[in-house]
C-alpha cells in the first residue's frame, strides 16, 4: 500500500532564507510524486511533479523538489522564501503500478516571516 | 485556461438532510476524484470514476454515493447528513494517459451541517 509522510506540522523561515518542506513516501512500485499548495479557503494548486528523469524537478513560483530513491524522499525547496509563500503544502504520491488513487500527506504549514 | 468547476461553493444543511455536490471537469478530462477535507486535516480520498465507471473507492460512507455522467461531470450525493460531514469537498480531474498523470483540483464546496 502506498503512503506519504510529512514529518513537520509547521516550518518557520525568514524571508529571503532558503526553505525546505520534507516528504517521504512508500510505494510498492515506482512512484509518481507531487507537491500541492493550499491557500486559505482555496483549492489545492499543483506546484510540481516527479514522474521519471532528472531527480531535481522545477515547478511553479520558484519551487523545486529533489527525488531521492534511496531515501524515499521528495523534499520541496526554494532558495529564497517570500512572505507570500506562507501556505499549507501537501505532498502526494501515486503508485504507478496501478490504481487511480493519489494519497496525500498530512500537510505542512509554512510561515515566512518578513 | 478552463479549470475544474464545483458547485455550489457553499452549502448549509441540517442533520438528516440530503446534499448534492457537482463537479465539472476540465474539458477532455475523463477521470474524476472526490476528496473530503475536514478542518485542519489532509484531503481524504472518497471515490473516483474513469469513463463513467467507478474506478476506485476510499473512505466513502455508505450514506454517500456518486456517479459520473455522459458529459463527464460528476455528482456526489450525501444523505442522512451528520454534523461530522461538515467539511470541504474537493473534486479533482485528469486525463488518463496524458503526460504526468497530474490531477487538478476545483476550489471545493464547503458543506456545513447544522
Amino acid at each position: 500500500a502506498q503512503s506519504v509522510a510529512q514529518p513537520e506540522d509547521q516550518v518557520n523561515v525568514a524571508e529571503g532564507n532558503p526553505l525546505t518542506v520534507k516528504c517521504t513516501y512508500s510505494v510498492s512500485g515506482n512512484p509518481y510524486l507531487f507537491w500541492y499548495v493550499q491557500y486559505p479557503n482555496r483549492g489545492l494548486q499543483f506546484l510540481l511533479k516527479y514522474i521519471t528523469g532528472d531527480n531535481l524537478v522545477k515547478g511553479s513560483y520558484g519551487f523545486e523538489a529533489e527525488f531521492n530513491k534511496s531515501q524515499t524522499s521528495f523534499h520541496l525547496k526554494k532558495p529564497s522564501a517570500l512572505v507570500s509563500d506562507s501556505a499549507l503544502y501537501f505532498c502526494a504520491v501515486r503508485d504507478n503500478a496501478g490504481g487511480f488513487k493519489t494519497i496525500f500527506g498530512a500537510g505542512t504549514r509554512l510561515f515566512v516571516k518578513a | 485556461a478552463a479549470g475544474v468547476i464545483q458547485s455550489p461553493r457553499h452549502l448549509i444543511k441540517e442533520k438528516r438532510e440530503t446534499a448534492t455536490l457537482k463537479c465539472y471537469p476540465i474539458p477532455r478530462h475523463d477521470t474524476v476524484y472526490w476528496y473530503q477535507q475536514g478542518p485542519g486535516q489532509d484531503p481524504q480520498f472518497l471515490i473516483s470514476f474513469y469513463e463513467k465507471m467507478q474506478s476506485d473507492k476510499g473512505s466513502i460512507p455508505d450514506r454517500f454515493s456518486a456517479q459520473q455522467f455522459s458529459d463527464y461531470h460528476s455528482e456526489l450525493n450525501m444523505s442522512s447528513l451528520e454534523l461530522g460531514d461538515s467539511a470541504l469537498y474537493f473534486c479533482a480531474t485528469e486525463l488518463q494517459g496524458s503526460s504526468g498523470n497530474t490531477i487538478y483540483f476545483g476550489e471545493g464546496s464547503w458543506l456545513t451541517v447544522v
